[in-house]
């Protein structure tokens, strides 16, 4: 059964810090890893990594893929009160349509 | 454009009644994907759509059901509510199979 692990649970930081989340992964016949920001209910897509794409970049947030050793991380540079949310880390293998989720990592940004 | 709608925003039912939720896609997408979102658990596949057709599910009994209409539109059924189905039940939506999800805001199910 694929399987999708995020660390840290939580993480609390100062604005203009800088924040590592990892996502470590056993899947069949890796196709996709996702990134998704909670805020509130609805999840919002950040990033797509393939095997044909291994490293994405968008403003202050960046994410590469290590197919080798089975991990993604995302960095966010110069944090900002608004980045506070909770991460999703998803992966989708063998079972089309149906992406496995990580718990999650709650980041959150003081002032 | 509009981005996956959904609802009800909330709704509340007790054990053994039947729950309906619906919900429209992002225009041009073609599937919907259905997630239970427990409190203290993570996103969890329930149902995916595409075409009309029920494409694969996820690891839950078979009162949980579902279509998907000719306009795209999908509706997930939850038959003799246990308590355990309280949850906040997401809807996505994506232009092939393959593509990066979209999700709505999320229909609130609470289950006395």
């Amino acid at each position: 059964e694929d399987k999708v692990v995020q660390s840290p649970l939580s993480l609390v930081v100062h604005e203009g810090d800088t924040v590592t989340l990892n996502c470590s992964y056993e899947v069949t016949n890796f196709r996709s890893l996702l990134w998704y920001k909670q805020e509130k209910k609805a999840p919002t897509f950040l990033f797509m990594l393939t095997s044909s794409g291994i490293e994405k970049k968008s403003g202050r947030l960046s994410s590469i893929l290590d197919k080798k050793e089975l991990f993604s991380i995302l960095n966010i540079t110069a944090t900002q009160t608004g980045d506070s949310a909770v991460y999703l880390c998803a992966v989708g293998g063998t079972s089309y349509g149906k992406l496995t989720f990580g718990q999650g990592t709650i980041l959150t940004v003081h002032p | 454009e509009a981005g996956v709608t959904q609802s009800p925003t909330h709704l509340i039912k007790t054990r053994g009644q039947q729950a309906t939720l619906r919900c429209s896609p992002i225009s041009g997408h073609t599937s919907v994907y259905w997630y239970q979102q427990a409190l203290g658990l993570g996103l969890q596949f329930l149902l995916w759509y595409d075409e009309g057709e029920e494409r694969n599910r996820g690891n839950f009994p078979p009162r949980f059901s579902g279509r998907q209409f000719p306009n795209y539109s999908s509706e997930l059924n939850v038959n003799a509510l246990e308590l355990e189905d309280s949850a906040l039940y997401l809807c996505a939506s994506s232009f092939y199979s393959r593509g990066e999800l979209f999700f709505g805001e999320g229909s609130r199910l609470t289950v006395l």
